[in-house]
């Protein structure tokens, strides 16, 4: 299997301009799960879908981010407009029900 | 308070010894616990999860949960320097698989 896939797996961005992040879950996975990782507050998740519908937005910093999962083998997390502050490191992770999640190899985003 | 707890390290230990690793949680009701890797510049992996009180191992690796204290424990034996990594403690409260992780903390094995 190939494992979760995000890309891109660098993104460098200027202030104000939108971002789009990607994820591939690995097939037969019903849960996708968005998170962030930084220095300051390290791993925090921000949005988890059950079988494509999202089920908790509560970890969603702001207005500004916003994710879709339009089928079961597709996800974005999108940033608009990108701030310096969400520089960080972005993992995408996927589970089968309630067992282990596995987790992509990130995107790290910088934002100038 | 913060959900998870962890001591950030660095904890260094001698190859061949024991690493002992610490986590609190403040949720009692919490009911799943899990330990990830995270090499540098890598993503988390799991390598242990534990759901009821006692020891559960897995080769070199022994979590232990002692709900009553809130506390959950990693010990490494026979460390080797391939296992200097951060190591992460995740705590599912609700039992849906929303995880929430400590801070981490960060294992060095030297020769």
């Amino acid at each position: 299997d190939a494992g979760v896939i995000q890309s891109p797996r660098h993104e460098v961005t200027e202030m104000g301009q939108e971002v789009t992040l990607r994820c591939k879950p690995i097939s037969g996975h019903n849960s996708l799960f968005w998170y962030r990782q930084t220095m300051m507050r390290g791993l925090e998740l921000l949005i988890y879908f059950n079988n494509n519908v999202p089920i908790d937005d509560s970890g969603m910093p702001e207005d500004r981010f916003s994710a879709k999962m339009p089928n079961a083998s597709f996800s974005t997390l999108k940033i608009q407009p990108s701030e310096p502050r969400d520089s960080a490191v972005y993992f995408c992770a996927s589970s089968f029900e309630v067992n282990e999640q596995f987790f992509g190899p990130g995107t790290r985003l910088t934002v100038l | 308070q913060k959900e998870v707890e962890q001591n950030s390290g660095p904890l260094s230990v001698p190859e061949g010894a024991i690493a002992s690793l610490n986590c609190t949680y403040s949720d009692r009701g919490s009911q799943s616990f899990f330990w990830y890797r995270q090499y540098s510049g890598k993503s988390p992996e799991l390598i242990m999860f534990i759901y009821s009180n006692g020891d559960k191992e897995d080769g070199r690796f022994t979590a232990q949960l002692n709900k009553a204290s809130q506390y959950v424990s990693l010990l490494i034996r026979d460390s080797q320097p391939s296992d200097s990594a951060t190591y992460l403690c995740a705590v599912d409260p609700g039992g849906y698989n929303k995880l929430i992780f400590g801070a981490g903390t960060r294992l060095a094995v030297h020769p």
